[in-house]
């Protein structure tokens, strides 16, 4: 079974400061999906950025990138130029492209922006 | 992407009763999913419903707690009985967005059992 761990329960940073959470998963698959969700005090469910496993070059979203290691297991959301609508919680979360296709979630790390 | 309506968007509940929460898509989907995130924890997979079949359910759930339809490919309910106080949580239904680029999320259901 596949596992997402994140670390970080909960950071805080300056407006327009770069923040970077991390996450670590478990599996033996091969080829499968990363994800970054974000869940602002809406609960709604957003998604941030996703990774393609068999791509070597990292995702970019405007001000969001990942750091992709294979071979560690290692997917981190790093924020550029934080904002204070960025304030949320984020969720890294795993899908393997053989069988059920549903998300495995990590924990969630709660990020607060500060004016 | 898909635009998902997801109905009520919180609801106060006795126990013993019970909550049937519906999803509806703009779009025609395969599967839709059913998720749990009990208060201040991550979402829990509940089951995956496709439409002219039984639900398929996670470990720990239980169809006779949690029966689900799915009548056609745009809409889908999730029901949960016999309602505990261990029940008050947030559900949430998603589908595959379009092309894959990833899962869209209903906006959630806020449940309190008292």
């Amino acid at each position: 079974a596949q596992t997402v761990t994140q670390s970080q329960p909960e950071m805080s940073v300056q407006e327009a400061e770069t923040v970077t959470l991390s996450c670590t998963y478990d599996t033996s698959e091969n080829n499968y999906y990363l994800f970054w969700y974000k869940q602002p005090p809406s609960r709604q469910m957003i998604l941030v950025i996703r990774q393609e496993a068999y791509k070597q070059q990292n995702a970019t979203e405007n001000r969001f990138s990942v750091n992709f290691q294979k071979a560690a297991k290692s997917f981190s959301l790093k924020i550029s130029d934080s904002q204070l609508g960025d304030t949320a919680m984020y969720f890294c979360a795993f899908m393997k492209l053989q069988g059920a296709q549903k998300l495995v979630f990590g924990q969630g790390t709660r990020l607060t922006i500060n004016p | 992407s898909a635009v998902i309506s997801q109905k009520p968007s919180r609801d106060i509940c006795q126990r013993g009763t019970s909550l049937t929460i519906q999803c509806q898509v703009d779009s025609q989907v395969t599967m839709m999913f059913w998720y749990r995130q009990q208060p201040g924890q991550s979402l829990t997979l509940i089951a995956t419903a496709n439409q002219g079949s039984e639900a398929t359910y996670e470990s720990g759930f239980v169809i006779d707690k949690f029966p689900i339809s799915r009548p056609n490919l745009t809409f889908s309910t999730l029901t949960v009985s016999n309602l505990s106080p261990e029940d008050s949580s947030i559900y949430l239904c998603s589908i595959e967005g379009r092309n894959f680029y990833g899962y869209t999320f209903g906006s959630g259901t806020r449940l309190t059992v008292v």
